[in-house]
């Protein structure tokens, strides 16, 4: 079975660019996450969704981070405008709503802001 | 959300049974202990999940005290794949609320 799928897996952009990264969950999950990974914050959780309504945004940090699940299959967290200190490596995970289902990671997206 | 605490690192010879504990003083009736295993550059990979007692799979084993206040993962005869970072998260995984990944346990395996 495909894992959760995030595109691209690096992007490198100039500050002030809008950036959007990508997420395809697990095919059936109706949980997804996004978290943002830093050296100095470790893993953040972001935002997450539930049958493709957001439940928890209290994690973005600002209101240049915005998220949106239009469908099942898709999800995107989008940066505008972008600034270096969003530099980080963002994951979305998914996972199913039965008790005791863990998370399942995607690779991650590398994004530097110069 | 119960608050975990873990070693910042550890360090095993291969071959040897490494164990890391995470605290958890204030865990919740309905908290479950679950335990990830990041590489670099990948996300983070489930490995396993208890409430009570012991868990054992094909990966690991998880020992969880009556008080259930603290955990220990236990990796049997650790390999240089094994070098990565443990995570210990403590939640109630039917609501998914915020479950927060600590800063993990960077297990360094020596040859």
């Amino acid at each position: 079975d495909a894992g959760v799928i995030q595109s691209p897996r690096h992007e490198v952009t100039e500050m002030g660019q809008e950036v959007t990264l990508r997420c395809k969950p697990i095919s059936g999950h109706d949980y997804l996450f996004w978290y943002r990974q830093t050296m100095m914050r470790g893993l953040e959780l972001l935002i997450y969704f539930n049958n493709n309504v957001p439940i928890d945004d209290s994690g973005m940090p600002e209101d240049r981070f915005s998220a949106k699940m239009p469908n099942a299959s898709f999800s995107t967290l989008k940066i505008q405008p972008s600034e270096p200190r969003d530099s980080a490596v963002y994951f979305c995970a998914s996972s199913l709503s039965d008790s005791n289902q863990p998370q399942h990671f995607g690779d991650g997206t590398r994004l530097s802001i110069l | 959300l119960a608050k975990t605490t873990q070693p910042i690192s550890m360090d095993s010879y291969e071959g040897q049974e490494v164990n890391i504990t995470c605290s958890h003083n204030n865990i919740a009736t309905n908290d479950y202990i679950t335990w990830y295993q990041q590489f670099p550059s990948q996300g983070p990979r489930f490995i396993i999940q208890g409430y009570k007692t012991k868990v054992t799979n094909e990966v690991a084993s998880l020992f969880i005290p009556a008080d259930r206040k603290s955990s220990t993962l236990s990796l049997p005869r650790v390999s240089l794949s094994d070098t990565a970072v443990y995570y210990c998260l403590v939640g109630d995984p039917r609501g998914y609320q915020k479950v927060t990944f600590g800063t993990g346990t960077k297990l360094q395996v020596i040859p």
